[in-house]
C-alpha cells in the first residue's frame, strides 16, 4: 500500500550541482504531478505529465527538466542547483476526478 | 487575480468546537473542481474532501463537509467536533475544466490556513 514515493527525503547541494528527484506510483495512475512548496506561497506546479510520454510545463519550470520514464516513474532533475531552489518539493499522481495523492516530501536545501 | 483565495492566515479553536475554514475562489469556466487538503507538521499533504461544481449536494466525508455556495464562489471547509490531531495547515485547492479521461487538468493551491486546536 506505497501509493506515490519519492526520494531522498532530504537533501543538500552545493549551488551549481546537480541532482535528479525521484517518484514512483503504484496505483496505476495516468498524470503526474511535481510541485514545489515555499514558505506562504502554497503549492506551485513545476511539471506535469498527463500519460506516459507526454510532460508539460506548469507554473514554475526554469532551472528544472522532467522525464516520464514509464507509467510508474517521474522524475526531477535539478541541472545546476541555485539557492532559489531551496524548497520542498512533492510529487503527486492523480485519479480520473483529479484527485492528486501526494508523496511525502524531499526537503531541498541548496547552499 | 488570485485563484483561490484563503483570508485566515491562522486559526485557534478551543477542542471539540466546529471550525470553519475559508476559500473563495475565481474562475470564468462552469466545469470545475474544488479541494481540500491537510498538512500535518510531518510534511505530507492528505486529501480530505471534493466537490465537483455541478454537484448539487454539499460533498461530506466522515467529520469533514464542503459548505459550497456556488453565487458566492466560496467553498468553506467545516470540521465538526474538532479534534488535537486536527492541528494542521489546510489548502483548498481548484480544478478548472472537465475531467478528462487523463485526469491532467492542473490544480491551483491557496496559500493555506493554519490551524490549531487548544485542549
Amino acid at each position: 500500500n506505497a501509493g506515490v514515493t519519492q526520494t531522498p527525503k532530504f537533501q543538500v547541494l552545493k549551488t551549481g550541482q546537480s541532482m535528479t528527484l525521484q517518484c514512483a506510483q503504484d496505483m496505476n495512475h495516468n498524470s503526474m504531478y511535481w510541485y514545489r512548496q515555499d514558505p506562504g506561497m502554497g503549492l506551485r506546479l513545476i511539471y506535469y505529465s498527463a500519460s506516459e510520454g507526454t510532460t508539460d510545463k506548469g507554473e514554475v519550470p526554469n532551472g528544472y527538466n522532467v522525464s516520464r520514464l514509464n507509467k510508474r516513474e517521474f522524475s526531477l532533475r535539478l541541472e545546476s542547483a541555485a539557492p532559489s531552489q531551496t524548497s520542498v518539493y512533492f510529487c503527486a499522481s492523480t485519479t480520473s476526478l483529479n484527485i492528486q495523492y501526494f508523496g511525502a516530501g524531499t526537503r531541498l536545501s541548496v547552499l | 487575480a488570485q485563484k483561490i483565495t484563503q483570508t485566515q492566515p491562522g486559526m485557534f479553536v478551543q477542542e471539540k468546537e466546529a471550525v470553519t475554514l475559508d476559500c473563495t475562489y475565481d474562475t470564468s469556466d462552469p466545469s470545475y473542481g474544488l479541494f481540500w487538503y491537510k498538512q500535518p507538521s510531518s510534511g505530507e499533504m492528505i486529501f480530505l474532501i471534493y466537490q465537483g461544481s455541478y454537484d448539487q449536494q454539499n460533498a461530506t466525508e466522515g467529520r469533514y463537509s464542503l459548505n459550497f455556495q456556488k453565487a458566492r464562489k466560496s467553498a468553506n471547509l467545516v470540521i465538526s467536533a474538532s479534534q488535537l490531531g486536527d492541528s494542521a495547515m489546510y489548502f483548498c485547492a481548484m480544478r478548472e475544466g472537465r475531467v478528462s479521461n487523463f485526469g491532467n487538468e492542473k490544480l491551483t493551491f491557496g496559500t493555506g490556513t493554519r490551524l490549531t486546536i487548544i485542549p
